[in-house]
């Protein structure tokens, strides 16, 4: 059963500071993954993808990958209340599909 | 630019009956895929379909069925329902079929209830 493994959270931050999301997953075959976010009754958006090993840099977010861990990350820089949502990790599977996990609650404290 | 459609976007059924769930994609894009999401859970995949034909498939059972029409638009059929179908169907299009080539974009869902 491939997985991908995330903290539940809730993960409080305070505004301004870095927030720090991780994610493992399990398929040492999986080429490329996702960060989207999802704020509580609405559907996933795209935030981050990253498909090399090292960081991949845009605006406020970064994503780190190191394959060789099986570890992805997302960092929030300058956290903004407006950033208060579920992250979700998504990696690239069989069959053109996206294995998700379960999601980190992010909360920014104003 | 168009965004994803999906209707209804709340519905509530009983055991056994059937539901049929629709999704009109973004401008452009030839491919849907239809996600299941529990509450506190992750998407789970169901199915994409790629210019009308089903080329990926999750681990769900046959009487979940799916079509996708000309204009890529597309269904998702459930037979026999059961209580733990209740969730969040999302379907989300995207330009070509390949998870690797770009971003999904999500349409609002639609909350089946089952009783």
């Amino acid at each position: 059963q491939k997985e991908v493994e995330q903290n539940s959270g809730p993960l409080s931050v305070p505004e301004g500071a870095i927030a720090s999301l991780n994610c493992t997953y399990s398929d040492r075959g999986s080429q490329s993954f996702f960060w989207y976010r999802q704020y509580s009754g609405k559907s996933p958006e795209l935030i981050m993808f990253i498909y090399s090993n090292g960081d991949k840099e845009d605006g406020r977010f970064t994503a780190q990958l190191n394959k060789a861990s099986q570890y992805v990350s997302l960092l929030i820089r300058d956290s903004q209340p407006s950033d208060s949502a579920t992250y979700l990790c998504a990696v690239s599977g069989s069959n053109y599909q996206l294995i998700w996990g379960a999601g980190t609650k992010l909360i920014i404290k104003p | 630019e168009t965004g994803v459609t999906q209707s209804p976007t709340h519905l509530i059924k009983t055991r056994g009956q059937q539901v049929t769930l629709r999704c009109s994609s973004q401008s452009g894009h030839n491919t849907v895929s239809w996600y299941q999401q529990a509450l506190g859970q992750g998407p789970q995949f169901i199915f994409q379909y790629y210019r009308e034909e089903e080329n990926g498939r999750g681990n769900f059972p046959p009487r979940f069925s799916g079509l996708q029409f000309p204009n890529y638009s597309s269904e998702l059929n459930v037979n026999a329902l059961e209580l733990d179908d209740s969730a969040l169907y999302l379907c989300a299009s995207s330009l070509e079929a390949g998870v690797n080539t770009g971003e999904l974009f999500f349409g609002e869902g639609s909350r089946l209830t089952v009783l």
